[in-house]
């Protein structure tokens, strides 16, 4: 069946630090991929996007590529601050075998001034 | 922007009690959907609807149903609350099916 894994965090890093979320899935078809973010006290916002292999989605500085190969879709960025603290969630989409998201555990960053 | 708004953001209710929680959504999307959100469990469907009156059941519908008599409106109910029904309940919408979701800010349950 369809299946997203995500890093376990809690993931703590100084501002600045590059960051990176690995994320893999399985998924049959062609799935669109996605990054979410949920800030304190708040419901999930859409980070960013990839609908087929090798498309990159990008946004406030992160980024993420969508590879087939290794099925994964790591998110990245160069640079974190404290206001990236936040918990981060990979999510699936797919329409093979009936409507499908599927959610990862979610990875919770903490950024130290 | 894509505004979904919950009823509540913090609710306390007593095992065996209804409880209805409510989600609206001001973009016309077909697409609603009900999922809770625990530690370590990310985020579990538990039902959708793609149309008014429509409703599919989601990974654990049990225990809970729907009702989506307006477009913008999808309410979830639990008929009679208990205890390992306490969590954080998150409302999303969506213009396609299987396309990017807007999620309300989420209501915190505790079921005393």
């Amino acid at each position: 069946g369809n299946s997203v894994t995500q890093m376990e965090g809690p993931v703590t890093l100084s501002e600045e630090a590059f960051l990176t979320i690995n994320c893999t899935y399985t998924a049959t078809g062609y799935p669109s991929l996605f990054w979410y973010v949920q800030y304190p006290g708040e419901g999930l916002q859409l980070l960013l996007k990839a609908t087929k292999a090798d498309d990159k989605g990008s946004n406030k500085g992160f980024e993420a590529t969508y590879r087939k190969e290794t099925t994964s879709f790591h998110l990245e960025k160069g640079s974190v601050q404290v206001s990236d603290s936040a918990v981060y969630f990979c999510a699936l989409s797919t329409n093979t075998g009936g409507f499908k998201t599927i959610f990862g555990a979610g990875t919770r960053l903490f950024v130290k001034a | 922007d894509v505004k979904v708004t919950q009823s509540s953001r913090y609710l306390v209710k007593r095992t065996g009690e209804k409880v209805f929680l409510e989600c609206v959504q001001d973009m016309d999307h077909e697409n609603m959907f009900w999922y809770r959100q625990d530690p370590g469990l990310g985020l579990r469907l538990i039902y959708f609807s793609y149309d008014v009156k429509m409703k599919e059941k989601g990974d654990i519908p049990e225990g809970y149903s729907v009702s989506r008599e307006k477009k913008e409106r999808f309410s979830l109910i639990l008929e009679s609350a208990s205890t390992n029904q306490t969590s954080m309940y998150l409302c999303a919408s969506s213009l396609k099916v299987y396309g990017e979701q807007f999620f309300g800010p989420g209501t915190r349950l505790t079921v005393l």
